[in-house]
């Protein structure tokens, strides 16, 4: 079975500062999903990587696929109060979902 | 084009009661995915129709159960209600790919309550 560990588990912060969400796993996976989820709503589509090493951003976020395609991390640079939610980044068969990071900015 | 769209929204149930939940994908759409979505125990995966057809299960008991029908339309049942199935339930539309690089859209989900 293949399983998504995601750190941390929680992540609070203030307006403006910077963090790094991380997405790993022990298996190799062809592509890896990020989704944000906002309460009482599904999850949205936020990107999918595909090749090893990529790196794909998408105005403030910064996501990046690791060489070997066991792992992922997301970076928001300048948190702001709408980025607030849950992330998670998935696998693409069955869409195994990661654990889960949930983030709070506080303005 | 219309996103995925979940009925009811929200639901309460009593113990021991089936529920069936409906699920319209995206236009084109051929893949319905099911997600029971609970604070203790993430997003978990339920079962997954293609083409009218069971491609994929998760371990979840027989209690939960789904169909497709032509237009791509699903529904998924859940008899003898239990109070731990309180949860989100999601579903998720996609092109079909077995390995798919395209991604998933949700719908805003079914929150059931059970009493």
């Amino acid at each position: 079975t293949q399983l998504l560990e995601q750190s941390p588990q929680f992540l609070s912060i203030q307006e403006g500062e910077n963090l790094t969400v991380y997405c790993n796993s022990s298996s190799v996976f062809s592509s890896l999903q990020w989704y944000r989820q906002e309460p009482g709503e599904g999850p949205v589509l936020l990107v999918t990587v595909v090749t090893g090493g990529e790196v794909k951003k998408l105005k403030r976020l910064t996501f990046q696929f690791g060489d070997a395609r066991k792992d992922s991390s997301l970076h928001i640079t300048a948190a702001q109060p709408g980025d607030t939610g849950l992330y998670l980044c998935a696998g693409p068969y069955k869409l195994i979902f990661g654990t889960g990071t949930r983030l709070q900015v506080f303005p | 084009k219309a996103g995925v769209t979940q009925t009811p929204r929200y639901l309460i149930k009593t113990r021991g009661q089936q529920v069936t939940l409906s699920c319209s994908p995206i236009s084109g759409h051929r893949s319905v995915s099911w997600y029971q979505q609970t604070p203790g125990q993430g997003l978990q995966f339920l079962f997954e129709y293609f083409s009218e057809t069971q491609r994929n299960k998760g371990n979840f008991p027989g209690r939960f159960s789904g169909r497709q029908f032509s237009n791509s339309r699903s529904e998924m049942n859940v008899s003898t209600l239990e109070l731990g199935d309180s949860a989100l339930y999601l579903c998720a539309s996609s092109l079909g790919s077995q390995e798919n690089n395209y991604g998933y859209t949700f719908g805003s989900g079914t929150r059931l309550t059970v009493v």
